[in-house]
């Protein structure tokens, strides 16, 4: 079956410093999204890419989706401690049934 | 409050007894998924909905699963003679959507933290 992998799977940075996930997947993807979850809480989505190469910016992130459509990226720019989380790409499939990544929990001290 | 409900929040329960679960989505959202997560793992769909139609399941979801969305509106998902595997959060969402679309965003639930001892 699919498999969707990120690295890496854990990162520790200092605020203000850059942060970036990367998904890959086993086939080709159908649209990606990707979804943040705090500590002790659930998946919030954050956004959807549809197209190859698609480039999208939400304030400090920005995500990318690969041309190949076998890959993607998120990157926070200037992490503050409000980023704290683990950062899941996930693979919309067919009727929304989400194959998630593995996930990248991100840690930010001062 | 008009987002994904799920209750209980939290259940502890001894081995082999049976829990249920329930899910009271976004109320205009057609479609409706299960999903489980394990400590440092991603959510694993286990099944979905659209209306009252369960139209698949996981191979996850073993004989001792079943879920339910009677009306097409709330659902409950029901594990019966639990086992300490089945310790995870039992993820609801709910999102629109027909067909085989996938473009729409999907909304989760708090979840539901499952304790077997």
């Amino acid at each position: 079956g699919q498999q969707v992998m990120q690295i890496p799977q854990y990162q520790h940075v200092q605020e203000g410093e850059d942060f970036t996930t990367y998904c890959n997947s086993s086939t080709t993807l159908s649209n990606i999204q990707w979804y943040k979850q705090r500590p002790g809480g659930h998946p919030v989505f954050l956004i959807q890419l549809v197209k190859s190469g698609e480039v999208k910016k939400q304030k400090r992130l920005t995500f990318q989706f690969g041309e190949a459509k076998k890959n993607s990226s998120l990157h926070i720019t200037a992490t503050q401690t409000t980023d704290v989380g683990t950062y899941f790409c996930a693979d919309t499939g067919t009727a929304s049934k989400l194959t998630f990544g593995t996930g990248t929990r991100l840690q930010v001290t001062l | 409050d008009t987002g994904v409900s799920q209750d209980p929040r939290h259940k502890i329960t001894k081995r082999g007894q049976n829990v249920t679960f329930r899910c009271d989505p976004i109320s205009e959202h057609n479609r409706l998924y299960w999903y489980r997560q394990t400590l440092g793992q991603g959510p694993e769909f286990l099944t979905y909905f659209q209306n009252e139609a369960q139209l698949e399941k996981s191979r996850l979801l073993s004989d001792r699963f079943s879920a339910e969305r009677p009306k097409g509106s709330f659902s409950t998902l029901e594990i019966q003679r639990t086992e300490q595997g089945d310790s995870a959060m039992y993820l609801c969402a709910s999102s629109l959507g027909t067909g085989q679309f996938s473009g729409n965003t999907i909304y989760f639930g708090e979840g539901s933290w499952l304790t077997v001892v």
